[in-house]
């Protein structure tokens, strides 16, 4: 069974560009959740979405959304960057265990943008 | 705010011996708890968990203990290997819908041969 991919791997934009990066999660996966991993600040949470709605999201600006589409696959997009934004975006993928709060991740292996 | 903390960023251990990974949270309503392990250049990949009702769960060489009073869990790992050197991430959610998981900072672990 193919893992979590992640689309580009890696990006270079500039301050004030727009973004958006592509996740495909594990067949059968309908829940896909979004972090930022930066130095010394972990995996911080973005947002999560299931079954094409956005279920739980993280404290970040509105700057920050996602989307998710009916084949699972979801996008998130970053509207004027900063370049503080620059960071390693992971993606994960979980089975729709609605309700129930043990439910394993499955990482892609990120895209690292780089804002300059 | 940082519900999930790892306060060593780094640890060194040689091989054969024990490795102790800690983790702090300070949200009570936690209760379900995971340890990743991160190499460079990939994405985190599932180790070891525990539930509130437990704590204690052991899987080979690795055994996650959970100190629910403390708040505190423990990652150990028995015995440390070279390949066992990589960035390890706890990382704890709240019962209901939705899979929001919190992560602490990491702990890069160097296994010396």
């Amino acid at each position: 069974k193919a893992g979590v991919t992640q689309t580009p791997r890696y990006l270079i934009k500039t301050r004030g560009q727009q973004v958006t990066l592509s996740c495909s999660p594990i067949s059968g996966h309908r829940s896909v959740s979004w972090y930022q991993q930066t130095p010394g600040q972990g995996l911080q949470f973005l947002f999560e979405y299931f079954s094409e709605t956005q279920r739980n999201k993280g404290n970040f600006p509105g700057r920050f959304s996602g989307r998710q589409f009916s084949n699972s696959r979801s996008e998130m997009n970053v509207s004027t960057l900063e370049l503080g934004d620059s960071a390693l975006y992971l993606c994960a993928s979980s089975l729709p265990l609605a309700g129930v709060s043990d439910n394993e991740q499955f990482f892609g292996p990120g895209t690292r943008l780089t804002v300059l | 705010d940082q519900q999930v903390k790892q306060n060593s960023p780094s640890l060194s251990v040689q091989e054969g011996r024990i490795s102790i990974l800690n983790c702090d949270y300070t949200n009570s309503m936690f209760d379900y708890f995971l340890w990743y392990k991160k190499y460079p250049a990939e994405g985190p990949t599932f180790l070891i968990s525990i539930s509130s009702i437990k704590d204690k769960n052991e899987d080979g060489r690795f055994t996650v203990f959970l100190n629910k009073s403390a708040k505190h869990l423990s990652l150990h790992i028995v015995p440390s290997q070279p390949g066992d050197s990589a960035v390890y991430f706890c990382a704890a959610s709240e019962k209901g819908p939705g899979n929001q998981f919190y992560f602490g900072t990491g702990t890069s672990l160097t296994v010396i041969p």
